[in-house]
């Protein structure tokens, strides 16, 4: 079982929709967690962080924990074109000169028009 | 301009070759990091640095080599280059422990 986990669809959503991208991780003490976006040819960018101890909202996008099923979910509201790319999630784990985020492999988001 | 810049963009090398990536940041960030983001696979994490002289495997660090000499610099180095190791590099920095990472551009490498 990998570390972190995710669909890597292509989910497709039409615009307007609300499109869901989850992600599970499987050490129960995570405490952290990453939302990163990834235009084709492009680096990774941060959408959005969450801590364990609550769900978050920013603009059009909500990150929200479900610690008893281990999964993080990513909500984006009135679904754009150019919302298009890959999400990449990711937890913090410690190392042993500091934290380090471990990957999922993406989930590639198409929001058609 | 502030940031954090990888160089070269696009290296095409033979096999058995020794290339090296460059990472530059201007933000003084303690830590660093080295990808590889290859299809289904995700960014896999090769090494990260704390701080100058502090270097820590990742997950994928066979057949590299890191160093760091000066906190703005934090050069990949393969030495002798596999058709395997073809893959985008993505180098990325952060400062103290809940910051983010941000990444560079990229560094796409094709080994023949």
């Amino acid at each position: 079982q990998k570390e972190v986990e995710q669909n890597s669809g292509p989910l497709s959503v039409p615009e307007g929709a609300i499109a869901s991208l989850n992600c599970t991780y499987s050490d129960r003490g995570s405490q952290s967690f990453f939302w990163y976006r990834q235009y084709s040819g492009k680096s990774p960018e941060l959408i959005m962080f969450i801590y364990s101890n609550g769900d978050k909202e920013d603009g059009r996008f909500t990150a929200q924990l479900n610690k008893a099923s281990q999964y993080v979910s990513l909500l984006i509201r009135d679904s754009q074109p150019s919302d298009s790319a890959t999400y990449l999630c990711a937890v913090k784990r410690d190392g042993e000169y500091g934290n380090k985020l471990v990957f999922g492999a993406g989930t590639i988001l198409r929001v058609k028009s | 301009d502030a940031g954090i810049t990888q160089s070269p963009r696009y290296k095409i090398t033979e096999t058995g070759r020794q290339v090296t990536l460059m990472c530059h940041q201007t933000w003084s960030h303690s830590y660093m990091f080295w990808y590889r983001q290859d299809l289904g696979h995700g960014l896999r994490l090769i090494y990260y640095s704390a701080a100058a002289d502090i270097t820590d495997k990742g997950e994928v660090p066979d057949g590299y080599v890191v160093s760091r000499s000066k906190t703005e610099n934090f050069p990949l180095t393969l030495e002798s280059a596999t058709r395997s190791q073809t893959s985008v590099y993505f180098c990325a920095s952060r400062g103290q422990s809940n910051q983010p990472q941000h990444f560079g551009d990229g560094t796409r490498l094709s080994i023949l």
